[in-house]
């Protein structure tokens, strides 16, 4: 069966320091896509970066990186340089051959001054 | 470009009655779909439209449902509402041509029954 497990149910981290957030995933599947997302307290779920099964290189997007390691099924998200913006929920996704995406129950990030 | 937009942002009814939710994708896109989020079971899909045309469907009873009309604006109805149907309701849309695309979400609507 398809799955998401992040494991950190909440994170504290203090400003301008880097922060990994972890995610491992289970299928059965060849092709897939793995997401991440950021909720702010607003409720709307904003898109970070994207990785690709068959990518060879880790994806980056600014002070986002994804740190996909296949074999281990893992795909964390790294935020370089956190700021305290960055405080929100942030929910891993995985989206199959079928193209429907299932998400992790999230990680709520506080960013500490 | 505009964004996902969702109306209304928030909802109060009471156990029985039926609601109906609305949301209208970016410029382009073809593809609606239709989320739950609850703090116990988190997110969980509900149902894809793309072209008017109900293309994936996620585990939920029969009192959900949604259609998707010619210009992508989709909606999605709750008949019979339950105490347990309280949750917020995101819909995101995409350009719906398949392989990992990007979803665009909207900011939700907030739906509480009494």
């Amino acid at each position: 069966a398809q799955k998401i497990t992040q494991t950190q149910p909440g994170m504290f981290v203090q400003e301008k320091e880097a922060v990994t957030l972890d995610c491992t995933y289970d299928t059965s599947d060849q092709s897939y896509g793995l997401f991440w997302y950021k909720q702010p307290s607003s409720g709307e779920m904003i898109f970070l970066i994207y990785q690709g099964s068959y990518d060879e290189q880790n994806a980056t997007e600014g002070r986002y990186s994804l740190n996909f390691q296949k074999a281990r099924k893992s795909a964390n998200l790294v935020i370089s340089a956190s700021q305290l913006g960055d405080s929100a929920m942030y929910f891993c996704a995985m989206m199959n051959r079928d193209d429907k995406i299932i998400f992790g129950k999230g990680t709520r990030l506080h960013i500490l001054p | 470009k505009a964004g996902v937009t969702q109306t209304p942002r928030y909802l109060i009814k009471t156990r029985g009655q039926q609601v109906t939710l609305s949301c209208s994708p970016i410029s382009g896109h073809r593809s609606v779909s239709w989320y739950q989020q609850t703090p116990g079971q988190g997110l969980q899909f509900l149902f894809e439209y793309f072209s008017e045309t109900q293309r994936n469907k996620g585990n939920f009873p029969g009192r959900f449902s949604g259609r998707q009309f010619s210009n992508s604006r989709s909606e999605m109805n709750v008949s019979t509402l339950e105490l347990g149907d309280s949750a917020l309701y995101l819909c995101a849309s995409s350009l719906g041509t398949g392989g990992n695309e990007k979803l665009f979400f909207g900011s939700g609507t907030q739906l509480s029954v009494l």
